[in-house]
């Protein structure tokens, strides 16, 4: 069975600082993995997707995030978040069957 | 490039009725997957559609049923609505079913149920 954790419900960054967001799976096979964001009022749009052949996923929008087998995780970063950053974000693993529950950003000014 | 498309946008229904939402897939796509997302929730897989037959089904009654039309368009149809049913019910649409396929989601058809 898959299914994805998504660690802290709401996270808050000031405008320039890192964001970092956490997202543990648990796959019985080598997983695929997906960072989708979500702005109010719409669907959801891809980040980025593990599929084996990197460990280090870069997506649009300048975030990226590392899949670490040891840890069974898969976080999202972005060295300098934007206002405009200020969204829900859901990590998916396999076939997206399986989402996490979300995570919402908040951008401080 | 039209994307994946949704209608109606907005729907309100009362308990006891049926409702059918549409999908159109993003062009060159043959697969098309429903979610529902409750307020405050992430997507719940619902079912996939491949070949106009269901290929993958979530944990949803059979009150949600779905077809796939030979132009890869989809209908969900949800009958006896329960409040519960109230949500963000977003259509996703794919190259192929396998896993690893990106999917492109529409907007989402918000459905309230009073």
């Amino acid at each position: 069975a898959q299914s994805v954790t998504q660690l802290g419900s709401h996270v808050s960054v000031s405008e320039g600082a890192l964001v970092l967001l956490r997202c543990n799976y648990s796959s019985s096979v080598p997983p695929y993995l997906f960072w989708y964001v979500q702005y109010p009022n719409q669907g959801l749009q891809l980040l980025l997707k593990y599929t084996s052949a990197a460990t280090l996923v870069k997506g649009i929008n300048g975030f990226e995030a590392e899949f670490k087998k040891s840890e069974t995780s898969f976080h999202l970063t972005k060295p300098s978040a934007h206002m405009s950053d200020a969204a829900e974000y859901f990590c998916a693993v396999q076939a997206q069957f399986y989402f996490g529950t979300g995570t919402s950003l908040t951008v401080i000014p | 490039d039209a994307g994946v498309t949704q209608s109606p946008t907005h729907l309100i229904k009362t308990r006891g009725q049926q409702v059918t939402l549409r999908c159109s897939p993003k062009s060159g796509h043959d697969t098309v997957s429903w979610y529902q997302q409750a307020l405050g929730q992430g997507p719940q897989f619902i079912f996939q559609y491949y070949e106009e037959e269901e290929r993958q089904r979530g944990n949803f009654p059979d009150r949600f049923s779905g077809h796939q039309f030979p132009n890869y368009s989809s209908e969900l149809n949800v009958n006896a609505l329960l409040l519960g049913d109230s949500a963000l019910y977003l259509c996703a649409s794919s190259a192929r079913p396998g896993q690893g396929y990106t999917q492109y989601f529409g907007p989402g058809t918000r459905l309230t149920v009073l």
